[in-house]
């Protein structure tokens, strides 16, 4: 089935600092979701985005579907950024969501 | 719009016992899938339902079953707990018009098996 790497696994920032992380994929996709898992355990919706780019204040991701590869961005970091970002993906074939082993961001002030 | 509810919050069951979980999609979402989170492996697919069927199914055993009422809600059930059944289970619903649309998560029933 579809593989779904995520890096890097862990990241450890300052507040204010800037972040990309990616997300590559092993097949075509028809759905990319990118979430923020928070301490209590709910993923949060940050984007869906099978291909091209958004934007949504602070964050942005792209991505590229050709070349199997999703960026998000994160600028200016704040402490409530931390937690783990999950990357999601549907392949052709079904309707499960497909996730990667996430990034674990820490954020410090 | 109300978003995804799940029901309970938190649960401790012993190993042997069943557990039935709940899972109220959001207004007009038709589609409930669920997923399985655990520290080893991660968030996995348990199985999806649309108008009342199955539509599509991860590899767990027979012990993980599921249905669909005809309001949408949704029902998982594991029966004949076994220690490794400790997770986070998460109920998503999908957006109308598709089966590639988006996924909003609810906020999940810990279960945890003694």
């Amino acid at each position: 089935g579809i593989q779904v790497e995520q890096s890097p696994p862990d990241l450890i920032l300052q507040e204010g600092a800037n972040s990309t992380l990616r997300c590559n994929f092993s097949d075509s996709v028809n759905n990319l979701q990118w979430f923020h898992q928070n301490p209590w355990g709910q993923l949060i919706n940050l984007f869906y985005i099978p291909s091209g780019t958004k934007q949504n204040g602070r964050l942005s991701a792209t991505t590229v579907a050709t070349e199997r590869y999703s960026l998000l961005y994160i600028s200016s970091s704040q402490t409530t950024d931390s937690g783990v970002y999950f990357c999601a993906v549907v392949n052709q074939a079904g309707t499960a969501l497909i996730f990667g082993k996430g990034t674990t961001l820490s954020v410090s002030s | 719009k109300a978003g995804v509810t799940q029901t309970p919050r938190y649960l401790i069951k012993t190993r042997g016992q069943q557990v039935t979980l709940s899972c109220s999609p959001i207004s007009g979402h038709r589609s409930v899938s669920w997923y399985q989170q655990t520290p080893g492996q991660g968030l996995q697919f348990l199985f999806e339902y649309f108008s009342e069927t199955q539509r599509n199914k991860g590899n767990f055993p027979g012990r993980f079953s599921g249905r669909q009422f005809s309001n949408s809600r949704s029902e998982m059930n594991v029966s004949t707990l076994e220690l490794g059944d400790s997770a986070l289970y998460l109920c998503a619903s999908t957006t109308p018009g598709g089966a590639y649309n988006e996924q909003f998560f609810g906020p999940g029933t810990r279960l945890t098996v003694l």
